[in-house]
């Protein structure tokens, strides 16, 4: 089975420390994402990565960065953290070719800034 | 771009009855359409998709319809169990890239 494996369930931070949200997963995926989940608004995606070293700007990449420096592994970054940044941190991963169309979840992160 | 509107945003059934969601898209390239069941405190997993040239497809009690013409697809849900109950999401796909519906809470009462 896949496993994508967020290492940090619950986080709590204070507005303007810098916050890392890691992902590893096991499937030796090329592609790798970062969602944010809140109420109403569905999945909304930050940054994804096709390949290691590669990156790009999903809908609200506004406040975040990523770092991918192994294939397995897809960090999220918030430089300084915000209020508004209090959600729900989905990554997720996915292969190429016949399953090429399945994206896997992790459990997600909480994060909350105060 | 790509949109995807999803409805109803919360639906209550009685155990055993059936669920419909319904998701509409707007861009006729979409060529895939899978639907996420998420449970409370956990990622959002697969559990069917149907591609463009198929018009239905049913695994056990829960089947996907779609309709190309009007652009609009459904998950249905038969003789739902409590274990039904979670937030659904729908996507539409255009070149491996995912547009997400803002999912519905399905609840199941007993």
């Amino acid at each position: 089975d896949v496993k994508v494996t967020q290492s940090s369930r619950y986080l709590v931070k204070r507005t303007g420390e810098k916050v890392f949200l890691e992902c590893v997963q096991d499937m030796d995926h090329e592609n790798m994402f970062w969602y944010r989940q809140d109420p109403g608004l569905g999945l909304r995606l930050i940054y994804f990565s096709y390949d290691v070293k590669m990156k790009e700007k999903g809908d609200i990449p506004e406040g975040y960065s990523v770092s991918r420096e192994k294939k397995e592994r897809f960090s999220l970054i918030l430089e300084s953290a915000s209020t508004n940044q209090t959600s729900m941190y989905l990554c997720a991963s996915r292969g190429t070719g016949s399953s090429g169309n399945t994206i896997y979840f992790g459990e997600g992160s909480w994060l909350t800034v105060v | 771009g790509e949109n995807v509107e999803q409805h109803p945003s919360t639906l209550s059934v009685q155990e055993g009855d059936s669920a419909v969601i319904k998701c509409t898209y707007s861009d006729s390239a979409s060529n895939y359409f899978p639907w996420y069941k998420q449970e409370l405190g956990k990622g959002p997993q697969l559990i069917i998709d149907i591609r463009s040239n198929v018009g239905e497809k049913k695994d056990q009690r829960i089947a996907v319809t779609l309709n190309k013409t009007a652009k609009h697809f459904s998950l249905h849900i038969t003789e739902t169990q409590p274990e039904d109950s979670a937030v659904y999401f729908c996507a539409a796909s255009i070149n491996y890239q995912l547009i997400w519906g803002a999912g519905t809470k399905l609840i199941i009462k007993p």
